[in-house]
């Protein structure tokens, strides 16, 4: 069993749909979880930051952590062609170094 | 640009070649993370290096794959004698020198390898 599971789509939704984007994690010792956006052949670039559990809101962008299930989300709110890329979900333990990433999920945003 | 450097962007080698990967940190950041990116997968880890020490090289293959980072310069990840199976992208990605570094890591461009 993989320490992050991300299914890896693709999910395609037309413009203007809430998008919901999820990874599972075994490890209880996780603290901090990110998630992350990256275009094709490109780095990927940090989108939200949660320690422990609950929300974060940061404009169109909202990140959840249920650490009781040890399930984290993202949605996206009024999804655009431009939120096109790969989210890749990450988590580390307090004081780690190591972060783990899921697979990431290919997301297409049609006009 | 005070984001993290990365080059190469693109590099081919002959199966057998050496690949030299460089990376320069974001200014203020002294902590070094390079990260694998094969097709269709997620970004595996492969070490960490602080200025003149490895700290964590547990996802570094045994053999073939080194890393540092010098007083002076920017970090290198070394691949030698290259295989068709290392073709992939190379992430490096710093944080700050924080009570809790690694928690929150910036990446750079990445460099894409091709073995042919």
């Amino acid at each position: 069993q993989k320490e992050v599971e991300q299914d890896p789509g693709p999910l395609s939704v037309p413009e203007g749909a809430i998008v919901s984007l999820n990874c599972t994690y075994s490890n209880s010792a996780f603290q901090y979880f990110m998630w992350y956006r990256q275009y094709s052949r490109k780095g990927p670039e940090l989108l939200m930051y949660t320690y422990s559990s609950g929300n974060k809101e940061d404009g169109r962008f909202t990140a959840q952590v249920d650490k009781s299930s040890k399930y984290i989300s993202l949605f996206i709110r009024d999804s655009q062609p431009s939120d096109s890329a790969t989210y890749l979900c990450a988590m580390s333990v307090t004081g780690g170094f190591k972060t783990i990433f899921g697979a990431g999920t290919r997301l297409f945003v049609k006009a | 640009n005070a984001g993290v450097m990365q080059n190469p962007r693109h590099l081919v080698r002959r199966r057998g070649q050496e690949a030299r990967l460089r990376c320069s940190p974001m200014k203020g950041h002294s902590h070094v993370y390079w990260y694998r990116q094969l097709p269709e997968e997620g970004l595996k880890f492969m070490v960490y290096l602080q200025k003149e020490n490895i700290i964590d090289e547990s996802g570094m293959p045994k053999e073939r794959f080194s890393a540092e980072f010098p007083k002076e310069g920017p970090s290198i990840l070394r691949i030698q004698q290259v295989v068709r199976g290392d073709s992939a992208a190379y992430f490096c990605a710093s944080s700050p020198p924080s009570a809790d570094s690694g928690n929150t890591i910036y990446f750079g461009e990445g460099s894409w390898l091709t073995v042919v």
